[in-house]
């Protein structure tokens, strides 16, 4: 098993441009989250789905919009990049019974200029 | 608002002491959970805590959640140049289905 997978593992974009962060679990989770981390603030929570067709709002969900295709697949997406959103994005899943412990993936590390 | 404080932020220390971190909150938690995240890679999962006053011990590693489920702490015995990395605690209120971290404790052990 792989686990959680998440693509790209680097990007650097230009303020404005837009693009989509992927994640995909293979181990029949139910829910998905996303986070960003920034030095010496944790993970802050950006948008949740607790089940294949429905979403929510994390703390810090402003800029970004989320898709969940599938059972296993939550994509992340920023319409127009700012600076602000530099940082490093997991995506994590956790089983319906046990929603409390999350799987993370390696991280997706984000510089906009 | 923050809702899990976790203290201290930074601790560098030599291989084979001793240390403890906290992790509070002025909330009540159905579980804690702590995490180890080392450099470039994402948090793994070390331990849940569901009862208040529950010891688990992974190892080296004594975890405890408070009596009033509002607070937990994370002892290291001997500790090692291994045991180097980002420590999270996490938070989940009663069916929020989602759960709140801490700022983390990053830990440094010199060999």
């Amino acid at each position: 098993n792989a686990g959680v997978t998440q693509t790209p593992k680097f990007q650097v974009l230009k303020t404005g441009q837009s693009m989509t962060l992927q994640c995909a679990q293979d181990m029949n989770h139910n829910s998905m989250y996303w986070y960003r981390q920034d030095p010496g603030m944790g993970l802050r929570l950006i948008y949740y789905s607790a089940s294949e067709g429905t979403t929510d709002k994390g703390e810090v969900p402003n800029g970004y919009n989320v898709s969940r295709l599938n059972k296993r697949e939550f994509s992340l997406r920023l319409e127009s990049a700012a600076p602000s959103q530099t940082s490093v994005y997991f995506c994590a899943s956790s089983d319906v019974r046990k929603s409390y412990e999350q799987y993370f993936g390696p991280g997706t590390r984000l510089t906009v200029t | 608002t923050q809702l899990l404080e976790q203290s201290p932020q930074f601790l560098s220390i030599q291989e084979g002491e001793n240390l403890t971190v906290y992790c509070n909150s002025s909330s009540v938690f159905s579980s804690l959970q702590w995490y180890r995240q080392e450099p470039g890679e994402g948090p793994v999962l070390l331990v849940t805590v569901v009862t208040g006053g529950e010891v688990k011990k992974l190892k080296r590693l004594t975890f405890q959640f408070g009596d009033a489920r509002k607070d937990s702490s994370l002892h290291i015995t001997a500790a090692q140049p291994g045991d180097t990395g980002l420590y999270l605690c996490a938070g989940s209120l009663y069916n929020a289905g989602k759960s709140t971290f801490g700022d983390g404790t990053t830990l440094t052990v010199k060999p």
